[in-house]
Formats: C-alpha cells, sequence, structure tokens
C-alpha cells in the first residue's frame, strides 16, 4: 500500500487564492518530500522537511510536518496559472525508496 | 550540469515486443533508482541499482523487467514481451549517495511514456 495519501484529491480555486493539501503516511519517516508534475511532464523537486523539522518555507511554499499525527500539508500562497498541477508528497523511511502518494490535482482558474 | 536523462520520451510497442528504457544520471551520481507511474497514481518504487550491481529490485515484476547499471553507459530498463498493462510513464531518478536517507532530494528525469498498442 502506499505510504503517503494525499488530500483532497482535486482542488480548484481561483487565481491569487492560496492551496493547501495534506498529507498522512504510516510509518515513521527520515524526512518528507514534496513534488510538482505538470500534465505529462517529470517531477520537480519543489521541498523537502527533515523529521525534526516542525514548518519549512521556499518562496510562495510552506510545508508543515506533523510526526505525532503523521502528516504534512502544503500550503502554496498567492496562486498562478503556472502552479496548475499534480502535487505528490514523498516519503523517506530511512531507506532508498520514496513511497509516494497518488497526488493532489490542483487547478488554478484565471 | 544536465540533468537526469531519459530517452525515448515516448515510446509505442505492439504487444509482445520488447522495450528499452535508458537512464543516464546526473554527472557525478553513482545511484540509480526506477519508478512506475500509472495512470491517475503516484510513483511506485521498482529498483534500485549501483554501477555493475543491482542493489534492491524488490518492486519489480517478478517476470520480463529486469534493469542493468553497467560500469560505462546509462542504466536500461528492459520489458521482454510487452503487455498493455505495461502502459505507463517509467521516471528514473539518481543520487550521489545512498537513498534519501541522508536527506537528500532525488533528482528525477522526464520520464519515458510507454504505450503499448
Amino acid at each position: 500500500s502506499q505510504q503517503g495519501e494525499e488530500d483532497p484529491q482535486a482542488l480548484s480555486i481561483q487565481e491569487g487564492e492560496n492551496a493547501t493539501m495534506n498529507c498522512s503516511y504510516k510509518t515513521s519517516i527520515n524526512n518528507l518530500q514534496w513534488y510538482r508534475q505538470n500534465s505529462g511532464r517529470g517531477l520537480v523537486h519543489l521541498i523537502l522537511i527533515r523529521s525534526n523539522e516542525r514548518e519549512k518555507h521556499s518562496g510562495r511554499l510552506r510545508v508543515t510536518l506533523d510526526t505525532s499525527k503523521k502528516s504534512s500539508s502544503l500550503l502554496i500562497t498567492a496562486s498562478r496559472a503556472a502552479d496548475t498541477a499534480s502535487y505528490f508528497c514523498a516519503t523517506d523511511a530511512y531507506d532508498y525508496k520514496l513511497s509516494f502518494g497518488a497526488g493532489t490535482t490542483v487547478t488554478v482558474r484565471a | 550540469n544536465a540533468g537526469v536523462m531519459q530517452n525515448p520520451r515516448h515510446l509505442v510497442r505492439r504487444r509482445g515486443q520488447e522495450a528499452r528504457l535508458r537512464c543516464s544520471p546526473m554527472k557525478g551520481h553513482s545511484h540509480v533508482y526506477w519508478y512506475r507511474q500509472l495512470p491517475e497514481e503516484g510513483l511506485k518504487f521498482m529498483v534500485y541499482l549501483q554501477k555493475e550491481n543491482i542493489i534492491d529490485e524488490s518492486g519489480m515484476p517478478k517476470e520480463r523487467f529486469s534493469a542493468e547499471f553497467p560500469k560505462e553507459g546509462p542504466s536500461i530498463l528492459r520489458i521482454q514481451q510487452v503487455v498493455r498493462g505495461d502502459s505507463a510513464a517509467y521516471f528514473c531518478a539518481s543520487s550521489p549517495i545512498k537513498g534519501t536517507g541522508m536527506n537528500t532530494e532525488a533528482f528525477f528525469g522526464q520520464g519515458t511514456r510507454l504505450t503499448v498498442v
């Protein structure tokens, strides 16, 4: 079964609004990473948060990690049309295998 | 420094043919990982290789699939006698050290989209 599970499956927002998506996982992790995938393209690494970190920022992205709840959230502020993509969380459980969720598809309407 | 290079980007094969997918890791990276993405799903780990060694192939189907990473040249994912269910996007990632256990991001290629007709 997949380690990471994103929620919601799909999200539609107006340009300029914020987008929040969540990821839950089952086992202890070393770190959690968020990736973006534009339709039919490869994965772009967005941010990595370590298990001993609670929050991390990168530009318009804010990631939180709650290891007690085994969950993470990705917030995209002031969304743009170019943010339209699928977003995946991937967990690293102290080995080399990244476990991906099924992703959240974000559509930003102009 | 070029990123992870995969080719071809798109590959169409008839049922029963062989598919060969190639991956050149980033310069200086000696660890390669293959993942498969079925439509509307996340990526699933297939195999982890170092130069001339298969470290973990626990995610590989037991039959028809094989992978190698020779001393020289790219890593190859080979699928023999393809079936329609093999249609998917296959991604390769590389890292300079073992896995992401050292908090290192994995760099992904653009993927090869295999269509079996």
